[in-house]
């Protein structure tokens, strides 16, 4: 079946540091990727998602990139903050429609000033 | 963004007794609503699909009389765990899929503790 593998934390960094978040994904067909945000004490909110191989995507900074060859779609940031300390999911839907998402187990980042 | 909510945010109970959790849709209408259990240092694991007006579809391994879905209208969706036993101790998070454009919206999630 689908799943999602995801890089274990917690990941600690130092403010303005370079993030990575590692995630690669198994599934049939062309899924659609996810990366969703839990900050403490919020449910998850969408950060960015990608729906086709080569899309990039994008918000607050974070970007990623549906790789197809490898099949990827890490998480990165140029510059983190102390406010982006949280739990961090990367999960896709099968491609064909339908709404359930197949999560990561997730990954805890925090940043330290 | 919109808005679920879930009610309580965390229950104590004892072993056998029942408990009702809440989703709510505060600002759009929900015609699916999904129920996730989260464990410690684990993935969101789906448990089942509530579509309003129709019994819920469970995944593989959830006891279906044992987690009772009730999807009543498009803007509610109850969980309700019975006999609870110290190992459905756990973090049960809802979402709801927004009509208009199917995106996925998270509650805040229900911890429940059974002594």
């Amino acid at each position: 079946g689908d799943s999602v593998t995801q890089m274990e934390g917690p990941v600690t960094l130092s403010e303005e540091a370079f993030l990575t978040i590692n995630c690669t994904y198994t599934a049939t067909g062309y899924p659609s990727l996810f990366w969703y945000v839990q900050y403490p004490g919020e449910g998850l909110q969408l950060l960015l998602k990608a729906t086709k191989a080569d899309d990039k995507g994008s918000n607050k900074g974070f970007e990623a990139t549906y790789r197809k060859e490898t099949t990827s779609f890490h998480l990165e940031k140029g510059s983190v903050q102390v406010s982006d300390s949280a739990v961090y999911f990367c999960a896709l839907i099968k491609g064909g429609g339908g709404n359930k998402l197949t999560f990561g187990t997730g990954t805890q980042l925090k940043v330290e000033l | 963004g919109a808005v679920v909510s879930q009610h309580p945010s965390r229950v104590i109970c004892k072993s056998g007794t029942s408990v009702k959790i809440e989703c709510r849709s505060l600002d759009f209408q929900a015609t699916t609503m999904f129920w996730y259990r989260q464990f410690p240092k684990k993935s969101l694991m789906l448990m089942a699909t509530s579509n309003e007006g129709s019994k819920a579809t469970y995944e593989q391994g959830v006891e279906k009389d044992k987690f009772l879905i009730n999807h009543a209208s498009l803007t509610l969706s109850t969980l309700t765990v019975t006999s609870a036993h110290p190992e459905d101790s756990s973090f049960y998070i809802c979402s709801g899929v927004k009509r208009e454009n199917r995106e996925q919206f998270f509650g805040p999630g229900t911890r429940l503790t059974v002594l």
